[in-house]
């Protein structure tokens, strides 16, 4: 088992709808989770990090953290084209494979 | 702030060669870096953690010798692969945090040295 899974994707939205984006960790006693965007060719960016249960809201971005159910997600609402990447999710040092999103115009 | 600088961007060269990438820290001090790799359409995968002023951690599966890591001050780690051949090439990333509890705090990336081996 991959100690951070996350679905490859591709994810198409449309511009303005609700991108969801699913993370699962193997490790039960994680406490730091992240979200970052990469773009191609670059080094990824941080988005947003969460380290209690429940949701953290940033502008246009939501974090969602279920330590029981060893879940973390990350909504991003209004999606615009400039979206466009792969979110990687990260929990301590480890990174999940990413999800490429596409908002289309 | 935070901010990570990474040189150089981009090496080409042929195999046998050894190459340094160098990450530095420019507005804070850096207890510890990390050095990820990246094959296309793959996530990063931590290779090291660099120690200022002692030993590198690596990683299981990632050699010691072939990849060298020198973190001699605060502010500047450096990953040296040695001899590299074709399959050394990838995409490097060198990664750091602002406080000294690093398994919890966000990292800043630098931007990241595309190594191709000929």
């Amino acid at each position: 088992q991959k100690e951070v899974e996350q679905n490859s994707g591709p994810l198409s939205v449309p511009e303005g709808a609700i991108a969801s984006l699913n993370c699962t960790y193997s490790d039960r006693g994680s406490q730091s989770f992240f979200w970052y965007r990469q773009y191609s060719g670059k080094s990824p960016e941080l988005i947003m990090f969460i380290y209690s249960n429940g949701d953290k809201e940033d502008g246009r971005f939501t974090a969602q953290l279920n330590k029981a159910s060893q879940y973390v997600s990350l909504l991003i609402r209004d999606s615009q084209p400039s979206d466009s990447a792969t979110y990687l999710c990260a929990v301590n040092m480890r990174f999940g494979a990413g999800t490429r999103l596409t908002v289309k115009p | 702030g935070a901010v990570v600088s990474q040189h150089p961007s981009r090496v080409i060269c042929k195999s046998g060669t050894s190459v340094k990438i160098e990450c530095r820290s420019l507005d804070f001090q850096a207890t510890t870096m990390f050095w990820y790799r990246q094959f296309p359409k793959k996530s990063l995968m931590l290779m090291a953690t660099s120690n200022e002023g002692s030993k590198a951690t690596y990683e299981q599966g990632v050699e010691k010798d072939k990849f060298l890591i020198n973190h001699a001050s605060l502010t500047l780690s450096t990953l040296t692969v040695t001899s590299a051949h074709p399959e050394d090439s990838s995409f490097y990333i060198c990664s750091a945090s602002i406080t000294g509890s690093v398994s919890n705090q966000p990292q800043h990336f630098g931007d990241g040295t595309r190594l191709s081996i000929l």
